[in-house]
């Protein structure tokens, strides 16, 4: 069975860190893309971040580049993501989604169930 | 900036049919920006029910089907059960690599 399980999320100070973690098990997870998507309290869905399978690329929304990190570790089979200078609005449930980023598919086949960072101000 | 449209709401009564659209600020969708779509009910994941505009994910009710309409994506719901109550949202491909999600609509089965 395919599963995603984040975890690393907390309560944190305004302009704090917090890393996300999210292990996959029931695929070969260095062959496939992952990204991060969130959901802000009563908001809809964000995509976040986007990582390739190798690691080697990577894709930022306008809203966390240059203060949020995505990388992997393949031999553990595990997606990370690094958030530096939080915010406010960084306020959500942040979900991991194993991401078909390739043609002619491009969607998020599967999801975890989430982990919520709070950042406090 | 890119913004993706859905419509906030719908009501359907079981058994009836209803259909969300998705659409762009900037111009058409077409299968070209490969329509997905997902559904989330209060407090869960989302759950993937359509990709690349009609290919429903795996074991996904025939209920649910996904096309281009006009200038629009589009999810229609033929059937509605009560446990289809839930949020829907479409996500977009940008050629960039980015993705850009709807914002969402809302259907009420009553």
């Amino acid at each position: 069975e395919v599963q995603l399980v984040e975890s690393g999320g907390g309560l944190v100070q305004s302009g704090g860190s917090l890393r996300l973690s999210c292990a996959a098990s029931g695929f070969i997870f260095k062959n496939y893309a992952m990204s991060w998507v969130r959901q802000a309290p009563g908001k809809g869905l964000e995509w976040v971040s986007g990582i390739g399978d190798s690691g080697g690329i990577t894709f930022y929304a306008d809203s966390v580049k240059g203060r949020f990190t995505i990388s992997r570790d393949n031999s553990g089979n595990t997606l990370y993501l690094q958030m530096d200078s939080l915010r406010a609005d960084d306020t959500a449930v942040y979900y991991c989604a194993k991401d078909r980023r390739v043609a002619p598919l491009w969607y998020f086949e599967v999801w975890g169930r989430g982990t919520l960072v709070t950042v406090s101000s | 900036q890119t913004v993706v449209t859905q419509e906030p709401s719908f009501s359907v009564s079981p058994g009836g049919t209803v259909t969300l659209t998705c659409g762009l600020n900037s111009g058409s969708v077409s299968t070209s920006d490969y329509p997905s779509w997902y559904q989330q009910t209060p407090g869960q994941a989302p759950r993937t029910l359509i990709y690349n505009t009609n290919v429903r994910s795996s074991g996904v009710p025939d209920r649910f089907s996904g096309t281009i309409l006009g200038k629009r994506a589009a999810l229609t719901i033929t059937g509605a059960q009560a446990d289809d109550e839930s949020d829907y949202y479409c996500v977009l491909y940008m050629t960039n690599g980015f993705y850009v999600f709807g914002t969402g609509t809302r259907v009420t089965v009553l």
